[in-house]
């Protein structure tokens, strides 16, 4: 059975520093990995996704992640926070990829944005 | 192209009433899958349907059900609502293949009396 771990419920971080989401992961096979946004009242947005192809993912907004397979971790950052960026992320595991067996999503993390 | 759009946007129903949701995909996509969000358990996997059949399904009482017509538009059916199933319902589409991206629609809220 997989599983995911997002730690700390809520980040506070100053407008301008770094944001880091942590984010780990279990698997019984070499695993897909999503980061989404929700912001209020609204879906979810992928913000990126790791396949196997590179360890370091860019994805939108400027955001990337690192997948690590000796930690079981696959933390998202971000250089410089932005107001925009408030909001709850998530971080979800798959084990084919795509719809078939569902996406496992951490709790969520609330980032919070300091000005 | 459109997004995956959900209808109704919000509802309210009090308990022992049933209830259907609508999802309509991206077009060309051809798997729906439906999701469960709420503040207690987060986001919990319901069901995903693909070519109008079920291929899989979450940990979820018999009283949720689902299906897909041919057009990939999908429905989903509480039957005997409890509180507990008040809930934020999200449907998401995808390609057929493994490794692509679940587009999310912006849900359903749905608020149990």
């Amino acid at each position: 059975a997989q599983s995911v771990t997002q730690l700390g419920s809520h980040v506070s971080v100053s407008e301008g520093a770094l944001v880091l989401l942590r984010c780990n992961y279990s698997s019984s096979v070499p695993p897909y990995l999503f980061w989404y946004v929700q912001y209020p009242n609204q879906g979810l947005q992928l913000l990126l996704k790791y396949t196997s192809a590179a360890t370091l993912v860019k994805g939108i907004n400027g955001f990337e992640a690192e997948f690590k397979k000796s930690e079981t971790s696959f933390h998202l950052t971000k250089p410089s926070a932005h107001m925009s960026d408030a909001a709850e992320y998530f971080c979800a595991v798959s084990e084919s990829g795509g719809g078939a067996d569902g996406l496992t999503f951490g709790k969520g993390t609330h980032l919070i944005i300091q000005p | 192209k459109a997004g995956v759009t959900q209808t109704p946007r919000y509802l309210i129903k009090t308990r022992g009433q049933q209830v259907t949701l609508s999802c309509s995909p991206i077009s060309g996509h051809r798997s729906v899958s439906w999701y469960q969000q709420t503040p207690g358990q987060g986001l919990q996997f319901l069901f995903e349907y693909f070519s109008e059949t079920q291929r899989n399904k979450g940990n979820f009482p018999g009283r949720f059900s689902g299906r897909q017509f041919s057009n990939s538009r999908s429905e989903m059916n509480v039957s005997t609502l409890e509180l507990g199933d008040s809930a934020l319902y999200l449907c998401a589409s995808s390609l057929v293949q493994s490794d692509n991206e679940q587009f999310f629609g912006p849900g359903t809220r749905l608020t149990v009396l």
